[in-house]
């Protein structure tokens, strides 16, 4: 099976840099993404990461360490629009299908 | 395009009731799922389809049923609706299931009754 944990709640201040971490276990691993989701609504895209190491997009980031199957996204100079849940998900091999945590809520305050 | 489009936003149903929840994308993605989402509650995956004629179980399939016959379509069937499956669902469909983005649909809110 597959299970995900991460942080249930984190706040922040507007303009600061902000980590939330996920680990994970998995009977396969291809990789690992980040969503965000605003009030309920449609969850979107952030990254994926399949390799070790950093990725960049913007004022996001997420990083990956396979062999101790973690990972985090790095949100920077935080606006109060990124107040929302984010949710990392695994891709196993079992077709590919996509196994969510239960999410982090972040609350930005000015 | 269109994206991912589901109907109907809002449901209420009477416990024993069936209904199908209508998923299309005009996307040309092989690879298609149906989550719930519950109150403070992460996405779990009720069903994936890694194209036409494929289908296969998430971590909650009880009680609902899918089927592919077309790349754009893909229904979730609740075969008799019971208050437990009170829900947000949401249907994503992806280019292929292996990292690629999903591309979520807007969801259809359920009540039970």
């Amino acid at each position: 099976g597959q299970s995900l944990e991460q942080p249930s709640e984190v706040t922040a201040v507007e303009g600061a840099i902000v980590q939330i971490n996920c680990t994970y276990q998995t009977s396969g691993f291809y990789g690992l993404s980040w969503y965000q989701q605003h009030d309920g609504g449609a969850p979107t895209f952030l990254s994926y990461n399949a390799l070790d190491g950093l990725e960049e997009t913007g004022r996001f980031s997420s990083f990956l360490s396979r062999s101790d199957s973690y990972g985090y996204l790095l949100l920077q100079e935080l606006q109060m629009k990124d107040s929302a849940s984010y949710f990392c998900a695994v891709t196993g091999n079992q077709g590919g299908k996509l196994i969510f945590g239960q999410g982090t809520e972040l609350s930005v305050k000015p | 395009n269109a994206g991912v489009t589901q109907t109907p936003k809002f449901q209420v149903l009477k416990t024993g009731q069936s209904m199908t929840l209508q998923c299309a994308q005009d996307m040309n993605h092989e690879y298609m799922s149906w989550y719930r989402q519950d109150p403070g509650m992460g996405l779990r995956l009720i069903h994936y389809s890694v194209g036409a004629g494929i289908t296969d179980q998430g971590e909650v399939p009880n009680g609902y049923n899918v089927s592919r016959s077309t790349t754009e379509d893909f229904p979730l069937r609740l075969l008799s609706a019971a208050p437990s499956q009170t829900s947000v669902y949401f249907c994503a469909s992806s280019y292929t299931g292996q990292g690629h983005e999903q591309y979520f649909g807007p969801g259809t809110r359920l009540t039970v009754t």
